[in-house]
């Protein structure tokens, strides 16, 4: 079974600077995908960002990047230059690369307040 | 539609009654998934469907929870009696299907279930 831990309840970061959320896992497969999904109040989940565990480069997204540490296993999801739309609940997700429609596993989230 | 849809948006019920939750996937995906939201905690996997195979209920917290998919499409999830820890949101995603590759899982806004 996987698990995924996001241990910071909450951030608070100023509008332009920049925020680092922590991402853990655990799991037995050799080969999987990460995801960070973003939350607004809407409740509408919206990918942000994805992951091949089999990759060594981190993904990037426009403002949006990753750091994939396998061995550690750790992804954390790094957001330059916030922007106020960046306020949400951000969760990170797992599901192994065999049965490419398995579930998704998800942490906790986190909530992100982007400050003016 | 262009997205998942799900409905209602809200319901509001007393203890020990029933409710239905509708899910509209995207067209052209055969495999769609239920997961619930509770307050403080990341989403939680309760069924999936994949096309005409048999659907994965392992996430089914009670036998008072039970999902169909008619026709390939709608999907609908029941809760009967329904206990104040039902509570939370449910929210419905779907995807392509294959056996190879990650099939990406777009999700519906939810449907906020209160019992009272």
């Amino acid at each position: 079974a996987q698990t995924v831990t996001q241990s910071q309840p909450e951030m608070s970061v100023q509008e332009a600077e920049t925020v680092t959320l922590s991402c853990t896992y655990d799991t037995s497969e050799s080969n999987y995908y990460l995801f960070w999904y973003k939350q607004p109040p809407s409740r509408q989940m919206i990918l942000v960002i994805r992951q091949e565990a089999y990759k060594q480069q981190n993904a990037t997204e426009n403002r949006f990047s990753v750091n994939f540490q396998k061995a550690a296993k750790s992804f954390s999801l790094k957001i330059s230059d916030s922007q106020l739309g960046d306020t949400a609940m951000y969760f990170c997700a797992f599901i192994p690369y065999t049965g490419a429609n398995s579930k998704l596993t998800f942490g906790k989230g986190i909530t992100l307040s982007v400050r003016p | 539609g262009a997205g998942v849809s799900q409905s209602p948006s809200n319901k509001v019920t007393e203890k020990g009654k029933d409710v239905e939750l509708r899910c509209d996937p995207i067209s052209g995906h055969t495999a769609l998934y239920w997961y619930r939201q509770s307050l403080g905690q990341g989403l939680e996997f309760l069924i999936y469907f994949q096309g005409n195979s048999a659907p994965d209920k392992s996430g089914l917290p009670s036998d008072r929870f039970s999902a169909e998919r008619t026709g390939g499409s709608v999907s609908t999830l029941t809760i009967q009696r329904t206990q104040q820890e039902d509570s939370a949101v449910y929210l419905c995603a779907s995807s392509l299907a294959g056996t190879s590759g990650l099939k990406e899982q777009f999700f519906g806004p939810g449907t906020r279930l209160t019992v009272l």
